[in-house]
């Protein structure tokens, strides 16, 4: 089955400071991997997505993460975190191609951004 | 841009009682999937429905739980009982038909409280 390993739950930076969020997965096929961003008592907002291809993607307001098979990581990263970065951020693993999939979050990681 | 819409996005019941939340996923979609998330919690997958039938349902998913596309537009979960373990944020997403990355777009979420 597959599975994803947050194990930061909590990371505080400083304002300007580089961010990296950690995610490991468990998944027996090329996995369809995501990483989302909630605000609290708000909805999932996508921030970027691997499917295949090149292993740096990038996503929006700065983001990206790179997938590294042999480590079993897509690990986040933003060169400078800004205050509203605050927020909860969840890895998550689909699996499927071509129609149905069925996505396993992370347990999340709360960032707190501290001037 | 298309979006997933969810309402109400508070719901308020008492134990016992029955609740529909309803989704209106983008139009051309094809593929309709309903997540909880428990306060301070991971996301967790319930169900996907494909085709006018469920594909695919966790252990969460039990006999108080359903899902049905009435029409052309909404896709609903009832709950017949709610029990108080019910509380939870209720997030409904929807995919398309097309091979490769089959991205889920999350709506805004329903916030159900149980009494």
């Amino acid at each position: 089955a597959q599975s994803v390993t947050q194990p930061d739950i909590h990371i505080t930076v400083s304002e300007g400071a580089s961010l990296e969020l950690r995610c490991n997965y468990s998944y027996g096929a090329t996995p369809y991997l995501f990483w989302y961003v909630q605000s609290p008592g708000q909805g999932l907002q996508l921030l970027l997505k691997y499917f295949s291809g090149d292993t740096l993607v990038q996503g929006i307001k700065g983001f990206e993460a790179e997938f590294k098979r042999s480590q079993s990581s897509f690990n986040l990263r933003k060169p400078s975190v800004h205050w509203s970065d605050a927020a909860e951020y969840f890895c998550a693993v689909a699996r499927g191609s071509g129609g149905y999939q069925k996505v396993t979050f992370g347990t999340g990681t709360k960032l707190q951004v501290i001037p | 841009e298309p979006e997933v819409t969810q309402t109400p996005s508070h719901q308020v019941t008492q134990m016992g009682q029955e609740v529909i939340l309803r989704c209106v996923p983008i139009s051309n979609h094809l593929y309709f999937y309903w997540y909880r998330q428990i306060l301070g919690q991971k996301v967790e997958f319930l169900v996907s429905f494909y085709n006018n039938e469920i594909s695919e349902k966790s252990e969460i998913f039990d006999d108080q739980f359903s899902v049905e596309r009435p029409d052309g537009s909404n896709f609903t979960l009832k709950i017949r009982s709610t029990k108080l373990e019910d509380s939870a944020m209720y997030f409904c997403a929807s995919s398309e038909r097309t091979s490769g990355s089959n991205e889920q777009f999350f709506g805004p979420g329903t916030r159900l409280t149980v009494l």
